[in-house]
């Protein structure tokens, strides 16, 4: 079965300091993977999502994750945080092949931006 | 511009009442999910469709109820059998032909009062 960990529950950040997010996920094959980003009281926003080839994928608000398949790993990175980056971020993993199937979602990390 | 709309945003239940909440979409989606969400716990199934007149149990489907009379549609009613219904419930949608992610609603948050 398939299963996501993200293991920061809470992270603090400088404003300005770089950011890496981790996500690690369990499957027999290369999954679909993405990243969401909610704020208070909204719903979820896809960040950026990976399928195949390129490894690296950029996504929006200046984000990008990296795929490794070797550490069943797809962390988020930002090379400098913005204040209004503040929010909780989502992994999910889908699966592949046949008809759609249901994401899988981490619990999520909360990222605090100092001032 | 498409998108999926829930409504109330904001809702209130008393003890032995059912409450339903809406959950429209205008992206010609196939499929259509409810999570519930509580601090701490992310995100979680309670039912999903993949086709109208169809849906399936998620993980945390008692005490709840849903229908999908259109492809348009899919409202979710919270019964008087779900013991802790306060939380934060959030609709999605997605395509069939691939999992292109789902697209969230701006979710509806449930008080019992």
């Amino acid at each position: 079965a398939q299963s996501v960990t993200q293991p920061d529950i809470h992270i603090t950040v400088s404003e300005g300091a770089s950011l890496e997010l981790r996500c690690n996920y369990s499957y027999g094959a290369t999954p679909y993977l993405f990243w969401y980003v909610q704020s208070p009281g909204q719903g979820l926003q896809l960040l950026l999502k990976y399928f195949s080839g390129d490894t690296l994928v950029q996504g929006i608000k200046g984000f990008e994750a990296e795929f490794k398949r070797s550490q069943s790993s797809f962390n988020l990175r930002k090379p400098s945080v913005h204040w209004s980056d503040a929010a909780e971020y989502f992994c999910a993993v889908g699966a592949r092949g046949g008809s759609q199937g249901n994401l899988i979602f981490g619990k999520g990390t909360k990222l605090s931006v100092k001032p | 511009d498409g998108g999926i709309t829930q409504s109330p945003k904001y809702l209130f239940r008393k003890e032995g009442q059912n409450v339903t909440l809406s959950c429209e979409q205008n992206l010609n989606h196939d499929a259509m999910y409810w999570y519930r969400q509580d601090p701490g716990q992310g995100l979680r199934l309670i039912y999903y469709s993949q086709i109208v007149n169809d849906f399936q149990k998620g993980d945390i489907a008692e005490g709840y109820s849903v229908s999908r009379e259109k492809k348009e549609s899919f409202p979710l009613t919270v019964t008087s059998a779900q013991k802790n219904p306060t939380a934060f419930y959030l609709c999605a949608s997605s395509t069939q032909t691939g999992p292109y992610g789902y697209t969230f609603g701006s979710g509806t948050r449930l008080t019992v009062v």
